[in-house]
């Protein structure tokens, strides 16, 4: 089993619609949790940083993390053709020891 | 303006040949990283590096090697040895461990 599992997708889903993604984890240690975007051909960008539990909200997008199911989730309002991408979540342990792990990717498309 | 510079952007390798691929950032950050992306796939660790004149082997490390001279700079070569190479290679890097990682705009290797 993967410490971090994200679906692959393809999600696809019409402009302005409210898009939830998804990861899920096994290693409790897990503090700091982290959401990427990854435009096609380009590196990775960070879009959300949190620690521990709660909720991190950003313009359009809000961060959730829910540690006593070992869940986090992405949410994106108003969804725009812009947003179509690739959303990679990551995480780590407290200790500055500890790597990064990146859960594997969900496509996302934005129909006009 | 501060970031990660990754070059070329493409790369086209004959058979036994080596290629190095080029990292630089000017975020005075420590640790530096090599990842491969295979299309619709997440990223898997080559090596990785902390410091300088030190480094360690990451999830696929067999065909790659790397160097670590200077604290801006991490290149990776892709030796002859690696027997399937075409991949998007994804240069990071961090401050610690466990935080978020910035990425460059990645190269994209072929096989001619």
């Amino acid at each position: 089993q993967k410490e971090v599992e994200q679906d692959p997708g393809p999600l696809s889903v019409p402009e302005g619609a409210i898009v939830s993604l998804n990861c899920t984890y096994s290693n409790s240690a897990f503090q700091y949790f982290m959401w990427y975007r990854q435009y096609s051909r380009k590196g990775p960008e960070l879009l959300m940083y949190t620690y521990s539990s709660g909720n991190k909200e950003d313009g359009r997008f809000t961060a959730q993390v829910d540690k006593s199911s070992k869940y986090i989730s992405l949410f994106i309002r108003d969804s725009q053709p812009s947003d179509s991408a690739t959303y990679l979540c990551a995480m780590s342990e407290k200790s500055s020891a500890s790597k990064i792990i990146f859960g594997s990717g969900t496509r996302l498309s934005i129909r006009p | 303006d501060g970031g990660i510079t990754q070059s070329p952007k493409y790369l086209f390798r004959k058979e036994g040949q080596n290629v190095t691929l080029s990292c630089e950032q000017n975020l005075n950050h420590d640790a530096m990283y090599w990842y491969r992306q295979d299309p619709g796939q997440g990223l898997r660790l080559i090596y990785y590096s902390q410091i300088v004149n030190d480094f360690q082997k990451g999830d696929i490390a067999e065909g790659y090697s790397v160097s670590r001279e200077k604290k801006e700079s991490f290149p990776l070569t892709v030796t002859s040895a690696q027997k399937n190479p075409t991949a998007f290679y994804l240069c990071a890097s961090n401050g610690q461990l466990n935080q978020p990682q910035h990425f460059g705009d990645g190269t994209r290797l072929s096989i001619l």
